[in-house]
């Protein structure tokens, strides 16, 4: 058990609706990152939040936004979803002062669009 | 930009037999380099790190040396089971740069059959 908890672990939705992704990060851990790991895409760096604030942007489509609560949840908000947007969402999160840099990642939430 | 560059799979062993992984990386900065392992259905997990070069990271008889002057840093194992059937990836992260995310390699499947 990573420490990392997201929620929810499946999703199935149609075109063009929206959905939440809610993570958890570790007690303490001031970072949160969502990557997206797809069949032909690999794991993809969507986004990251320190603190609360953005601090890094990736391959995250417009579509896409998140944010980080001031009790350090983040949440990730798919909108007008398409066929291609079918994934594993993951989240990890890392401390900052005295790290070696490793994420700490949960299981994931796979999304289905049908 | 950083990238992680590893070997393809699928790779399909027989038990006991020995695992080499290639993974190379090119950086700007000097990173800090990661093996991750995912198993069927699960989250990412921390599988070894290296901060610094010729590093030794190991874990659960999997080794990986840090080689500055290859840029490299191979996942071996000198005798698989059919449980460490899963995919790995490779990836780096730049400390000196800030809070940055982790770069992902591709991942490469591995198969061990009994």
């Amino acid at each position: 058990d990573s420490g990392v908890t997201q929620t929810p672990k499946h999703l199935i939705t149609a075109t063009g609706q929206r959905v939440t992704l809610r993570c958890s990060p570790r007690s303490g851990d001031l970072s949160v990152y969502w990557y997206q790991q797809s069949l032909d895409q690999g794991l993809q760096f969507l986004i990251q939040y320190y603190n609360g604030e953005e601090r890094a942007k990736g391959n995250i489509l417009e579509r896409f936004s998140a944010q980080q609560f001031p009790d350090l949840h983040s949440e990730l908000n798919l909108s007008s979803l398409e066929l291609g947007d079918s994934a594993l969402y993951f989240c990890a999160s890392s401390r900052t002062s005295g790290s070696t840099g490793e994420l700490f990642f949960g299981e994931g939430s796979r999304l289905t669009v049908l | 930009g950083d990238s992680v560059t590893q070997m393809e799979g699928p790779v399909t062993l027989s038990e006991e037999a020995f695992l080499t992984i290639n993974c190379t990386y090119t950086a700007t900065g000097y990173p800090s380099l990661f093996w991750y392992v995912q198993y069927p259905g699960e989250g990412l997990q921390l599988l070894l790190k290296a901060t610094k070069a010729d590093d030794k990271g190991s874990n659960k008889g999997f080794e990986a040396t840090y080689r500055k002057e290859t840029t490299s840093f191979h996942l071996e194992k000198g005798s698989v089971q059919v449980s460490d059937s899963a995919v790995y990836f490779c990836a780096l992260r730049d400390l000196n740069s800030g809070n940055t995310p982790l770069v992902f390699g591709k991942g490469t499947r591995l198969s061990v059959i009994a």
